[in-house]
């Protein structure tokens, strides 16, 4: 089956730790996107990768990292710089400028920092 | 500055009746709008779209109205069911298939048996 897969489900930090999430897709999708979700703030865009080797700074990138080497697959690392890293992730993925605006979830991260 | 509106952080419908979720937007060069449904810890999921060269799309029991004057549209549920409880999500994009989207906060419904 196509999808999106996130993991881990939950994850734990400690404060000034780097933590990385992970992204996969196997959909064929040139376009892959993180977003953080907290409660009352809906969905805001952190980075987006068009195409692989290349990507773009959302509204919220500070204290955060991505690459994107291969096609299905677009981690984030969460650095101690983010200054409040508890909160739900979300990758999501599209076919770019050859389909849709449509963007398909994986099930999300939940990171808390302890 | 918020770009996509849905002022109702909540709303509560009884089973049977409609909902209708609106949403507000103030780029003029948004021309694509989707619905997302997201239940909690879980992925948002796509429910519905519309272009700018439409005023309604219909999929079963949802229809989404577009009033590109008003810069408004708005999310019609009928019947509302049980299953339909979750947070329902207004996104916008500027066209291109990987323009990132524009999301909303997010309106919880609420469909009492």
């Amino acid at each position: 089956d196509g999808g999106i897969t996130q993991s881990p489900k939950y994850l734990f930090r400690k404060e000034g730790q780097n933590v990385t999430l992970s992204c996969e897709q196997n959909l064929n999708h040139d376009a892959m996107y993180w977003y953080r979700q907290d409660p009352g703030q809906g969905l805001r865009l952190i980075y987006y990768s068009q195409i692989v080797n290349d990507f773009q700074k959302g509204d919220i990138a500070e204290g955060y990292s991505v690459s994107r080497e291969k096609k299905e697959s677009f981690p984030l690392t969460v650095t101690s710089a983010q200054k409040n890293p508890t909160a739900f992730y979300l990758c999501a993925s599209n076919r770019g400028t050859s389909g849709s605006g449509e963007q398909f979830f994986g099930p999300g991260t939940r990171l808390t920092v302890l | 500055d918020q770009q996509v509106k849905q002022n109702s952080p909540s709303l509560s419908v009884q089973e049977g009746r409609i909902s209708i979720l609106n949403c507000d937007y103030t780029n003029s060069m948004f021309d694509y709008f989707l619905w997302y449904k997201k239940y909690p810890a879980e992925g948002p999921t796509f429910l519905i779209s519309i272009s700018s060269i439409k005023d309604k799309n219909e999929d079963g029991r949802f229809t989404v109205f577009l009033n590109k004057s008003a810069k408004h549209l708005s999310l019609h549920i009928v019947p509302s069911q049980p299953g339909d409880s979750a947070v329902y999500f207004c996104a916008a994009s500027g066209g291109s298939g990987n323009t990132p989207l524009v999301f909303g906060k997010g309106t919880r419904l609420s469909v009492i048996a």
